[in-house]
């Protein structure tokens, strides 16, 4: 049973526009969301975080927006580069707990 | 330029042979992990090690054995694998346990076993 989901699997963008990369989550309990950005041949690197008890968290391009209620965030790219083109991963957390929960990902293709 | 260190980077083994995939960071970090991903799928966690104990075992088979000789280094022991474990390996650090310490990733050892 998948805790973390991102319904979709890819993603195309014009350059200069913004990038909306949704994930949804079943567990409650979760702390922490975090995303990852990811090239081919490489490992994962870290890009952002929030806190459960926010709602919103902004460094530079990247936003991440996170509605308890709803058990959804999302990650905003504006404005969107071609070096944005990666598989991006979603992935939470609990406080006191070292098991982060990755979704499935999100392959983002910024077009030039 | 990556601050966790995988090696090597590809591997190919017979399903008798023995090897290792080691992993090194010198960031201080204090919490090591080992992932498995297998293509178009997540990261799946497979060990933590906290401050050199291992802390979690996700019931990984017993041919895949994690050490730490110390706080930098992290090896995965491999013997007898299976077809089936052929996978991108991860291994990623972070400064602490809890889960707002973000993880940082080396990039991977690709194993083939034939």
């Amino acid at each position: 049973d998948q805790q973390v989901k991102q319904n979709s699997p890819s993603l195309s963008v014009q350059e200069g526009r913004i990038s909306i990369l949704n994930c949804d989550y079943t567990n409650s309990m979760f702390d922490y969301f975090l995303w990852y950005k990811k090239y081919p041949a490489e490992g994962p690197t870290f890009l952002i975080s929030i806190s459960s008890i926010k709602d919103k968290n902004e460094d530079g391009r990247f936003t991440v927006f996170l509605n308890k209620s709803a058990k959804h965030l999302s990650l905003h790219i504006v404005p969107s580069q071609p070096g944005d083109s990666a598989v991006y991963f979603c992935a939470a957390s609990k406080l006191y707990g070292q098991n982060f929960v990755f979704g499935p990902g999100t392959r983002l293709s910024v077009l030039p | 330029d990556t601050e966790v260190t995988q090696t090597p980077k590809h591997l190919v083994m017979g399903m008798t042979n023995k090897k290792s995939l080691k992993c090194e960071q010198h960031m201080g970090h204090r919490a090591m992990y080992w992932y498995k991903q297998k293509a178009k799928k997540p990261p799946e966690l497979m060990f933590v090690y906290s401050y050199e104990k291992l802390s979690i075992n996700e019931s990984v088979p017993s041919r895949f054995s994690p050490e730490c000789p110390n706080s930098s280094l992290l090896n995965l022991h491999l013997h007898a694998l299976q077809p089936e474990d052929s996978a991108l390996y991860l291994c990623a650090s972070s400064q602490g346990q809890g889960g707002n310490q973000p993880q940082h990733f080396g990039d991977g050892t690709r194993l083939s076993i034939l």
